[in-house]
């Protein structure tokens, strides 16, 4: 199995709601990670999980929350965003280092 | 610390070839490449590791020149099924786990 998966596939919320995205991978991949992507710009590393521990947050604002529960899941919780937190979130997966990332399909979210 | 590629868009009729770079202005440990399609995932192409291993598809080549810090991406013979957005990723140190950077981007269009 070589698929990342990602749900849900589309989400609309408003500033003031509490949400999570979720990303589950089965490859025995020990690194994960959320990258965000607005339209026709490269995906930016958002956090960085390895071995479920926390390894890399890039400045992110503390309204996105990340956990990681087990070696195969992967949640983005979400509250109180702004209508620039619109974008694409892609869930990748990896082995920790010089490995190729597998992505899923994504979430793509719209704030109100 | 984004790394730069070159061209940011090229048009192709079938059977041409093109060549895609990509630099950066740190030392990398190593550089992907992945092929964004239009509402995709991106999609992994290859590896080039520092010491020249390669590991990616049959049908792609790149080079990684380590000293001046780039890669170039090869794409000859391009088909209609090379068309989207491709992104180098350069990978540096990030502790536990390294972290990858996408490059700006470059947008391709094969014609038949």
């Amino acid at each position: 199995d070589t698929e990342v998966t990602q749900t849900p596939k589309h989400l609309v919320m408003g500033m003031t709601n509490k949400k999570s995205l979720k990303c589950e991978q089965h490859m025995g991949h020990r690194a994960m990670y959320w990258y965000k992507q607005k339209a026709k710009k490269p995906p930016e590393l958002m956090f960085v999980y390895s071995y479920e521990k926390l390894s890399i947050n890039e400045s992110v604002p503390s309204r996105f929350s990340p956990e990681c529960p087990n070696s195969s899941l992967l949640n983005l919780h979400l509250h109180a965003l702004q209508p620039e937190d619109s974008a694409l979130y892609l869930c990748a997966s990896s082995q920790p280092m010089r490995d190729e990332q597998f992505f899923g399909p994504g979430t793509r979210l719209t704030v109100l | 610390q984004q790394p730069v590629q070159s061209p940011q868009a090229v048009i192709l009729r079938e059977g041409e070839d093109a060549v895609i770079n990509c630099s950066s202005s740190k030392a990398l440990y190593s550089v992907h490449w992945y092929r964004q399609k239009h509402g995709e995932a991106p999609v992994f192409l290859m590896i080039l590791l520092k010491g020249g291993e390669q590991k990616g598809h049959e049908k792609i080549s790149a080079s990684f020149n380590e000293k001046k810090q780039q890669s170039s991406l090869y794409l000859t013979a391009s088909q209609l099924s090379y068309s989207g957005t491709y992104f180098c990723g350069t990978e540096f140190y990030g502790g536990a786990t390294n972290k990858l950077i996408f490059g700006t981007g470059t947008l391709l269009a094969v014609q038949p």
